[in-house]
Protein backbone atom coordinates (compact mmCIF):
# COMPACT_ATOMS: atom_id res chain seq x y z
CA UNK A 1 0.00 0.00 0.00
CA UNK A 2 0.51 3.60 0.06
CA UNK A 3 1.14 4.13 3.87
CA UNK A 4 4.37 4.06 5.94
CA UNK A 5 2.11 4.18 9.44
CA UNK A 6 2.13 7.13 11.74
CA UNK A 7 5.66 8.07 11.26
CA UNK A 8 4.54 11.04 8.89
CA UNK A 9 7.54 13.05 7.42
CA UNK A 10 7.41 16.27 9.13
CA UNK A 11 8.43 19.61 7.74
CA UNK A 12 8.58 22.15 10.37
CA UNK A 13 9.11 26.13 9.48
CA UNK A 14 8.69 29.43 10.51
CA UNK A 15 5.81 31.55 9.85
CA UNK A 16 7.12 33.64 7.20
CA UNK A 17 8.91 31.24 5.30
CA UNK A 18 8.99 30.16 2.32
CA UNK A 19 7.54 25.96 2.18
CA UNK A 20 8.70 23.15 -0.33
CA UNK A 21 6.41 20.06 0.29
CA UNK A 22 7.55 16.57 -2.28
CA UNK A 23 6.47 13.66 -3.69
CA UNK A 24 7.49 11.41 -5.61
CA UNK A 25 5.42 9.25 -7.75
CA UNK A 26 5.36 5.89 -9.07
CA UNK A 27 3.12 5.73 -12.82
CA UNK A 28 5.25 7.53 -15.31
CA UNK A 29 1.84 7.20 -17.70
CA UNK A 30 0.00 9.17 -14.53
CA UNK A 31 -1.83 12.34 -16.30
CA UNK A 32 -2.96 14.79 -13.82
CA UNK A 33 -1.80 14.85 -10.03
CA UNK A 34 -3.31 16.77 -7.43
CA UNK A 35 -2.22 17.96 -3.93
CA UNK A 36 -4.53 18.11 -0.95
CA UNK A 37 -4.38 19.70 2.27
CA UNK A 38 -5.57 17.39 5.41
CA UNK A 39 -6.35 19.15 8.59
CA UNK A 40 -7.06 16.82 12.04
CA UNK A 41 -10.39 15.21 11.92
CA UNK A 42 -11.03 16.80 8.85
CA UNK A 43 -11.49 15.28 4.59
CA UNK A 44 -8.91 15.96 2.35
CA UNK A 45 -9.18 19.36 0.70
CA UNK A 46 -8.48 20.79 -2.46
CA UNK A 47 -5.44 22.90 -2.82
CA UNK A 48 -4.23 22.74 -6.40
CA UNK A 49 -3.89 20.31 -9.30
CA UNK A 50 -1.58 20.03 -12.51
CA UNK A 51 -2.01 18.08 -15.73
CA UNK A 52 1.23 16.09 -17.25
CA UNK A 53 1.66 18.36 -19.87
CA UNK A 54 2.75 20.95 -17.74
CA UNK A 55 5.67 21.72 -16.26
CA UNK A 56 4.25 24.27 -13.41
CA UNK A 57 1.06 25.97 -12.27
CA UNK A 58 0.29 28.56 -9.56
CA UNK A 59 -2.39 29.22 -7.09
CA UNK A 60 -2.84 31.70 -4.50
CA UNK A 61 0.54 31.21 -2.30
CA UNK A 62 1.11 27.78 -3.46
CA UNK A 63 3.08 26.48 -7.03
CA UNK A 64 2.78 23.04 -7.97
CA UNK A 65 6.12 22.03 -10.02
CA UNK A 66 5.96 18.71 -11.91
CA UNK A 67 9.23 16.82 -13.58
CA UNK A 68 8.09 14.27 -15.42
CA UNK A 69 11.54 12.80 -16.31
CA UNK A 70 12.63 12.24 -12.19
CA UNK A 71 8.95 11.59 -11.67
CA UNK A 72 8.90 14.44 -9.02
CA UNK A 73 6.13 16.63 -7.81
CA UNK A 74 6.54 19.15 -5.32
CA UNK A 75 4.23 21.87 -3.56
CA UNK A 76 5.75 25.26 -2.61
CA UNK A 77 3.80 27.58 -0.13
CA UNK A 78 4.75 31.19 0.36
CA UNK A 79 4.97 33.01 3.42
CA UNK A 80 3.72 29.88 5.24
CA UNK A 81 0.98 30.89 8.02
CA UNK A 82 0.07 28.84 11.09
CA UNK A 83 -2.90 28.21 9.35
CA UNK A 84 -1.01 26.19 6.79
CA UNK A 85 -0.30 23.67 9.35
CA UNK A 86 -1.66 19.92 8.27
CA UNK A 87 -0.88 16.82 6.70
CA UNK A 88 -0.44 17.29 2.62
CA UNK A 89 -0.77 14.42 0.39
CA UNK A 90 -0.07 14.28 -3.28
CA UNK A 91 -2.24 12.07 -5.46
CA UNK A 92 -1.74 10.99 -9.19
CA UNK A 93 -4.03 9.69 -11.42
CA UNK A 94 -2.82 6.67 -12.95
CA UNK A 95 -5.53 6.02 -15.39
CA UNK A 96 -6.17 8.26 -18.33
CA UNK A 97 -9.55 8.90 -18.74
CA UNK A 98 -10.67 7.03 -15.16
CA UNK A 99 -10.89 9.25 -12.10
CA UNK A 100 -8.87 7.12 -9.62
CA UNK A 101 -6.64 8.71 -7.58
CA UNK A 102 -3.27 6.85 -6.19
CA UNK A 103 -2.38 8.76 -2.73
CA UNK A 104 0.89 9.54 -1.53
CA UNK A 105 1.90 8.61 2.11
CA UNK A 106 1.82 12.36 2.95
CA UNK A 107 3.91 14.87 5.09
CA UNK A 108 3.40 17.05 7.91
CA UNK A 109 3.75 21.06 8.07
CA UNK A 110 4.42 22.26 11.27
CA UNK A 111 4.17 26.12 11.18
CA UNK A 112 5.49 27.96 14.29
CA UNK A 113 4.76 31.57 15.18
CA UNK B 1 -16.20 23.20 -6.24
CA UNK B 2 -19.00 20.74 -4.75
CA UNK B 3 -19.97 20.31 -1.42
CA UNK B 4 -20.33 16.89 0.71
CA UNK B 5 -21.42 15.69 3.61
CA UNK B 6 -21.69 12.26 5.18
CA UNK B 7 -23.36 10.63 8.29
CA UNK B 8 -22.82 9.43 10.62
CA UNK B 9 -19.86 11.43 11.61
CA UNK B 10 -18.85 9.34 13.47
CA UNK B 11 -19.43 5.82 14.91
CA UNK B 12 -18.63 2.73 17.58
CA UNK B 13 -19.87 -0.51 16.72
CA UNK B 14 -19.72 -3.88 17.78
CA UNK B 15 -18.41 -6.72 16.31
CA UNK B 16 -20.50 -8.12 13.64
CA UNK B 17 -22.89 -5.62 13.10
CA UNK B 18 -22.70 -3.84 9.67
CA UNK B 19 -22.81 0.12 9.10
CA UNK B 20 -24.12 2.12 6.23
CA UNK B 21 -22.52 5.49 5.57
CA UNK B 22 -24.50 8.05 3.56
CA UNK B 23 -23.02 10.70 1.27
CA UNK B 24 -24.52 13.45 0.35
CA UNK B 25 -23.47 16.31 -2.59
CA UNK B 26 -24.97 19.19 -2.97
CA UNK B 27 -24.45 19.26 -6.89
CA UNK B 28 -25.13 16.34 -9.57
CA UNK B 29 -21.73 14.76 -10.36
CA UNK B 30 -20.62 12.06 -12.47
CA UNK B 31 -19.00 10.15 -10.64
CA UNK B 32 -18.25 8.89 -6.59
CA UNK B 33 -15.48 7.42 -4.32
CA UNK B 34 -15.66 5.94 -1.23
CA UNK B 35 -11.59 5.83 0.40
CA UNK B 36 -10.29 4.20 3.81
CA UNK B 37 -7.94 5.92 6.08
CA UNK B 38 -6.39 4.31 8.69
CA UNK B 39 -5.40 6.27 11.05
CA UNK B 40 -2.47 8.69 10.78
CA UNK B 41 -1.73 6.83 7.22
CA UNK B 42 -2.45 7.44 4.07
CA UNK B 43 -6.19 6.88 1.63
CA UNK B 44 -6.77 3.67 -0.36
CA UNK B 45 -9.68 4.09 -2.63
CA UNK B 46 -12.37 1.04 -2.22
CA UNK B 47 -14.15 1.57 -4.52
CA UNK B 48 -16.13 3.83 -7.57
CA UNK B 49 -19.65 3.92 -7.09
CA UNK B 50 -21.58 4.29 -10.57
CA UNK B 51 -24.98 5.35 -10.89
CA UNK B 52 -27.26 3.21 -12.33
CA UNK B 53 -24.25 0.08 -12.17
CA UNK B 54 -23.00 -1.68 -9.76
CA UNK B 55 -19.65 -0.12 -8.31
CA UNK B 56 -15.87 -1.47 -9.37
CA UNK B 57 -14.16 -2.29 -6.66
CA UNK B 58 -10.41 -2.19 -5.84
CA UNK B 59 -7.66 -4.56 -5.50
CA UNK B 60 -8.65 -5.72 -1.67
CA UNK B 61 -11.90 -4.95 -1.73
CA UNK B 62 -15.39 -6.85 -2.19
CA UNK B 63 -18.91 -6.09 -2.25
CA UNK B 64 -20.42 -8.80 -0.12
CA UNK B 65 -17.92 -6.76 2.49
CA UNK B 66 -18.74 -3.09 1.22
CA UNK B 67 -22.01 -3.29 -0.59
CA UNK B 68 -22.30 0.14 -2.32
CA UNK B 69 -25.08 1.81 -4.03
CA UNK B 70 -25.40 5.36 -6.11
CA UNK B 71 -29.19 5.77 -6.56
CA UNK B 72 -29.04 9.37 -8.53
CA UNK B 73 -26.13 11.73 -9.30
CA UNK B 74 -26.17 13.63 -6.22
CA UNK B 75 -26.27 10.55 -3.42
CA UNK B 76 -23.99 7.55 -2.51
CA UNK B 77 -24.17 4.97 0.71
CA UNK B 78 -21.17 2.74 1.61
CA UNK B 79 -21.93 -0.36 3.89
CA UNK B 80 -19.68 -2.44 6.30
CA UNK B 81 -20.78 -5.37 7.14
CA UNK B 82 -19.68 -7.92 9.22
CA UNK B 83 -17.21 -5.36 11.16
CA UNK B 84 -14.44 -6.46 12.85
CA UNK B 85 -11.68 -4.43 14.99
CA UNK B 86 -9.84 -4.30 11.77
CA UNK B 87 -12.71 -2.25 10.01
CA UNK B 88 -11.88 0.28 12.64
CA UNK B 89 -10.82 3.74 10.33
CA UNK B 90 -12.16 6.58 8.99
CA UNK B 91 -14.24 6.69 5.86
CA UNK B 92 -14.44 9.03 2.95
CA UNK B 93 -16.68 10.03 0.06
CA UNK B 94 -15.24 12.11 -2.42
CA UNK B 95 -17.29 13.72 -6.24
CA UNK B 96 -15.88 13.95 -8.99
CA UNK B 97 -16.88 17.06 -11.15
CA UNK B 98 -15.40 18.57 -14.24
CA UNK B 99 -12.94 17.58 -17.00
CA UNK B 100 -10.02 18.11 -14.88
CA UNK B 101 -10.55 15.03 -12.50
CA UNK B 102 -10.93 17.30 -9.55
CA UNK B 103 -11.89 15.21 -7.03
CA UNK B 104 -13.71 16.89 -3.41
CA UNK B 105 -13.97 14.86 0.03
CA UNK B 106 -16.96 14.45 3.00
CA UNK B 107 -15.56 15.42 6.46
CA UNK B 108 -15.29 11.49 6.69
CA UNK B 109 -16.85 9.14 9.19
CA UNK B 110 -14.76 7.45 11.97
CA UNK B 111 -15.97 4.09 12.23
CA UNK B 112 -14.61 2.34 15.93
CA UNK B 113 -15.16 -1.71 15.89
CA UNK B 114 -15.39 -3.10 19.68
Amino acid sequence: GESVGLHLPTLSVQEGDNSIINCAYSNSASDYFIWYKQESGKGPQFIIDIRSNMDKRQGQRVTVLLNKTVKHLSLQIAATQPGDSAVYFCAENREAGFQKLVFGTGTRLLVSP
Amino acid sequence: SAVISQKPSRDICQRGTSLTIQCQVDSQVTMMFWYRQQPGQSLTLIATANQGSEATYESGFVIDKFPISRPNLTFSTLTVSNMSPEDSSIYLCSAGQGEGYEQYFGPGTRLTVT
